[in-house]
């Protein structure tokens, strides 16, 4: 039982280009989240879906584009690095809407050239 | 939207002193209350958790208490240790929004 799976654990982009950035849970769980977490400022929410199929934007969505095709898996883009998006980047799932403890991934560490 | 507000952001104490953190939010109708520890280079961990239907909770050297009318919650805790030198984050949370939004971090450091 793996929990919640990111990858890749490390990147290094070039200003302009695109990656995709992948979350893999195990647990059936319904929603899952993308989190971006840079010094200071904690972890700032970048989109959710509660389910297969759904997406919404959280708090800092602009730039980011995400996909849930299957319940396990929540897909988080960026089209167009920008130096801006340089941040530890976390995917979560939970069990319950809103009231649930999040099981995070590992993170992703992402540096924007 | 939801805003939260954690303090101190950093916190020294020596072993076996007690250490307190805490939050404040906006949202009235936030009802759940999770704390997470953040160990260098890891991911967040959830600690304890409280719903808005209980004042207190409390484990082992870790508890938990929420005053919802003053709209603010506290982590505390006891006979603190090195390992518990962390980055803790408080994070509020309804079934309305099914989200969690978090506080910006408090870094606590235990010296022996």
């Amino acid at each position: 039982n793996a929990g919640v799976t990111q990858t890749p654990k490390f990147r290094v982009l070039k200003t302009g280009q695109s990656m995709t950035l992948l979350c893999a849970q195990d647990m059936n769980h319904e929603y899952m989240y993308w989190y971006r977490q840079d010094p200071g400022m904690g972890l700032r929410l970048i989109h959710y879906s509660v389910g297969e199929g759904t997406t919404a934007k959280g708090e800092v969505p602009d730039g980011y584009n995400v996909s849930r095709l299957k319940k396990q898996n929540f897909l988080l883009g960026l089209e167009s690095a920008a130096p801006s998006q340089t941040s530890v980047y976390f995917c979560a799932s939970s069990y319950r809407l809103g009231d649930y403890g999040y099981t995070f991934g590992s993170g992703t560490r992402l540096t924007v050239v | 939207g939801e805003n939260v507000e954690q303090h101190p952001s950093t916190l020294s104490v020596q072993e076996g002193d007690s250490a307190v953190i805490k939050c404040t939010y906006s949202d009235s109708a936030s009802n759940y209350f999770p704390w997470y520890k953040q160990e260098l280079g890891k991911r967040p961990q959830l600690i304890i958790d409280i719903r808005s239907n209980v004042g207190e909770k409390k484990d082992q050297r870790i508890a938990v208490t929420l005053n919802k009318t003053a709209k603010h919650f506290s982590l505390h805790i006891t006979e603190t240790q090195p390992e518990d030198s962390a980055v803790y984050f408080c994070a509020v949370g309804s079934s309305n929004t099914g989200k969690l939004i978090f506080g910006q971090g408090t870094t606590l450091q235990v010296k022996p």
